[in-house]
């Protein structure tokens, strides 16, 4: 059972505009999630992350933003680039094992010129 | 050099037959995973290790087994490789005084024919 959801596997957005990746989690342990962003042929890299104490985190032009009673977080990106385009996975912590990860299936964001 | 690192990147093996995936780390973590990526499925935990004594199983822990031969080494085998393993595996570390911040190695592409 897919704890941790992304219903969105793709995304395209035009190079300037705000991107927005969703993320919905069925577990209320879960305190502490993150997102990665993966090219191909590379493993994926930390992005952002956000604890369940607070509702919005922000790091340059990435922001995450945590509804803990719609169980929901997402992921802005302003201005998007090219660059950016990659897999998003959003993950979980698993309750109260430190390290133990739960992900998402990914979405794929297309940013075009 | 990389900091993990994954050997071999690509593997193409027959049914039945026995293969092992290797990671290696120089980052100096005690925390090491195996994650399998299916296309639309996102990041699976194989198994996960929090030091050089400890194994605990993943969500998908059947049909593998792992051995941890050092703090900086992470095995995978598979004893009887059947073809819905094809998939993309990740080697992953992290510290544990930073323990949700996981750090993938580049991949092993692996297809069992």
């Amino acid at each position: 059972d897919q704890q941790v959801k992304q219903n969105s596997p793709s995304l395209s957005v035009q190079e300037g505009r705000i991107s927005i990746l969703n993320c919905d989690y069925t577990n209320s342990m879960f305190d502490y999630f993150l997102w990665y962003k993966k090219y191909p042929a590379e493993g994926p890299t930390f992005l952002i992350s956000i604890s369940s104490i607070k509702d919005k985190n922000e790091d340059g032009r990435f922001t995450v933003f945590l509804n803990k009673s719609a169980k929901h977080l997402s992921l802005h990106i302003v201005p998007s680039q090219p660059g950016d385009s990659a897999v998003y996975f959003c993950a979980a912590r698993g309750g109260s094992t430190l390290g133990r990860l739960y992900f998402g299936r990914g979405t794929q964001l297309t940013v075009w010129p | 050099d990389a900091d993990v690192t994954q050997t071999p990147r690509n593997r193409i093996t027959k049914t039945g037959k026995r293969i092992m995936l290797e990671c290696s780390q120089t980052k100096g973590h005690d925390r090491m995973y195996w994650y399998r990526q299916d296309p639309g499925l996102g990041l699976r935990l194989i198994y996960y290790s929090f030091d050089v004594k400890d194994i605990n199983k993943g969500e998908i822990s059947d049909g593998y087994s792992v051995s941890r031969q050092a703090q900086a080494k992470f095995s995978l085998s598979l004893e009887s490789a059947i073809p819905n393993q094809t998939a993309l595996y990740f080697c992953a570390t992290s510290a544990t005084s930073e323990a949700d911040t996981q750090y993938f190695g580049p991949g092993t592409r692996l297809t069992v024919l």
